[in-house]
């Protein structure tokens, strides 16, 4: 299994501001993909990430607030801008890795807005 | 659209004991995969065990089996001789072929002594 790692693992920010999260693999992917859990559900897909192009977004998610970056084969990031209480969840970096079926998850970044 | 529902909000179980956590889909897609994943308190996704939805046979993984039923669009996970560190919430999940997964709501699985 792909090994992934993210940065940081928690914050706590203000509102209005913005955090950008790091996703590391340490094995080329075929598809890397971006989840929001927020407090006491389920996981939600925010974005697929597509390396050297422009994401692509679930319903109820905007590059604006989201942006993402998928720079190479194994690294990207989210950005949560202008951020609200709202935004207050679990971030998981996601990965499908070549030849495989399987999709494993980073440990993800837990974000508190206060 | 691809559905996932997981109906069973909790389980409880006690140690040595089998349990089967529900699941059942919709898509119209004949190409797809079925996942389960294990969340314990600390957070983490722990990938269980994938079944496609052309395999033959019910895919198992250890204590973790997949009861598969296509034509009933069911893919329970039976979990054999429970242990106490079992206890976490579990994520019935699946994937079209070429797009991301997309999950039911969970269940939380409690295993007592």
């Amino acid at each position: 299994s792909a090994v992934i790692s993210q940065k940081p693992s928690r914050d706590i920010c203000q509102r209005g501001t913005s955090l950008t999260i790091q996703c590391q693999v340490d094995s080329q992917v075929t598809m890397m993909f971006w989840y929001r859990q927020q407090p006491g559900q389920s996981l939600t897909l925010i974005a697929t990430a597509n390396q050297g192009s422009e994401a692509t977004y679930e319903s109820g998610f905007v590059i604006d607030k989201f942006p993402i970056s998928r720079p190479n084969l194994t690294f990207s990031t989210l950005t949560v801008s202008n951020m609200s209480p709202e935004d207050s969840s679990i971030y998981l970096c996601s990965v499908v890795t070549s030849g495989r079926q399987e999709q494993y998850f980073g440990p993800g970044t837990r974000l508190t807005v206060t | 659209a691809q559905k996932i529902t997981q109906t069973q909000p909790g389980m409880f179980v006690q140690e040595k004991e089998a349990v089967t956590l529900d699941c059942t889909y919709d898509t119209s897609d004949p190409s797809y995969g079925l996942f389960w994943y294990k969340q314990p308190s600390s957070g983490e996704m722990i990938f269980l065990i994938y079944q496609g939805s052309y395999d033959q046979q019910n895919a198992t993984e250890g204590r973790y089996s997949l009861n598969f039923q296509k034509a009933r669009k069911s893919a329970n996970l039976v979990i054999s001789a429970s242990q106490l560190g079992d206890s976490a919430m579990y994520f019935c999940a699946m994937r079209e072929l070429g797009t991301a997964l997309i999950f039911g709501k969970g269940t939380t699985l409690s295993v007592s002594s």
